[in-house]
C-alpha cells in the first residue's frame, strides 16, 4: 500500500530534550515536506526537499532541522524543543513530473508533540 | 508572495442542507494548482481535488462540487445534502508553477459540522 509514515504519533517531551520524528514513504517520490499545524493558522510548511540531499526552508524553519540522505526518509529534529513547538506535525512526499510539475502531495498521519 | 484565506472559520448545518466552504487565493505567478484537503476528527489529511490555473472547468464528484472562478480568485466547495460524516476540518491549498508538489500554501481552515 502505498502510503507515508510517521512515528512516532504521539510524543511528549521536556524543554530542551533532543528529539527526532521520523518520515518514510514508499512511493519513490522526489518531493517532501514537513508541516506544522496550529489552532487558527492552518499549516505552515517548515522545510521541504526535492532530492537526496536537497533542502530548503519553508515559513516557518526556526528550531528545526532536517536531513535527507536516502530518498525515502525525510526526518525532522528538534534540537532543543521549547513549548512554542507543541503542535501536530505532517510530512508529505509527492512526485515530480516532467513539464510543469503538479503533483499532489499525499500525507503522513500526523505526529502530535507536546513540549512541556 | 501566496495566500490562501477560509474567512469562515466554523460552520454549523442540519444534515442533508447544503453548504459551500469559501477559498480566495492570491498569487502572482499565471500557472498555479488549487487543491482542497479534508481533515475529519481522526487527524489524517485526505486529498480530495486538484484543479490547474488553466481549467476553469467546474467539477462535480457525487455530493461535492467546486467552483472556480479566475475572475474574483476563488474556488469554493459545495457540499449538497450534507451527513454527519462530512464533519471535518477543510483545508483549501495553492502552489505556484515553479514550486509545484514541493510547496504548498494553506488557509486556516473551515470547521464543518454537520448536526444530525
Amino acid at each position: 500500500e502505498a502510503q507515508v509514515t510517521q512515528n512516532p504519533r504521539y510524543l511528549i517531551t521536556v524543554t530542551g530534550k533532543k528529539l527526532t520524528v521520523t518520515c518514510s514513504q514508499n512511493m519513490n517520490h522526489e518531493y517532501m515536506s514537513w508541516y506544522r499545524q496550529d489552532p487558527g493558522l492552518g499549516l505552515r510548511q517548515i522545510y521541504y526537499s526535492m532530492n537526496v540531499e536537497v533542502t530548503d526552508k519553508g515559513d516557518v524553519p526556526e528550531g528545526y532541522k532536517v536531513s535527507r540522505k536516502e530518498k525515502r526518509n525525510f526526518p525532522l529534529i528538534l534540537e532543543s524543543p521549547s513549548p512554542n513547538q507543541t503542535s501536530l506535525y505532517f510530512c508529505a512526499s509527492s512526485s515530480k513530473t516532467s513539464g510543469v510539475g503538479t503533483d499532489t502531495q499525499y500525507f503522513g498521519p500526523g505526529t502530535r508533540l507536546t513540549v512541556l | 508572495a501566496q495566500k490562501v484565506t477560509q474567512a469562515q472559520t466554523e460552520i454549523s448545518v442540519v444534515e442533508k442542507e447544503d453548504v459551500t466552504l469559501d477559498c480566495v487565493y492570491e498569487t502572482r505567478d499565471t500557472t498555479y494548482y488549487l487543491f482542497w484537503y479534508k481533515q475529519p476528527p481522526s487527524g489524517e489529511l485526505v486529498f480530495l481535488i486538484r484543479r490547474n490555473s488553466f481549467d476553469e472547468q467546474n467539477e462535480i464528484s457525487g455530493r461535492y462540487s467546486w467552483n472556480f472562478q479566475k475572475s474574483t480568485s476563488s474556488f469554493n466547495f459545495t457540499i449538497t445534502a450534507s451527513q454527519v460524516v462530512d464533519s471535518a476540518v477543510y483545508f483549501c491549498a495553492l502552489s505556484e508553477r515553479e514550486t509545484s508538489g514541493s510547496r504548498l500554501t494553506f488557509g486556516e481552515g473551515t470547521q464543518l459540522t454537520v448536526n444530525p
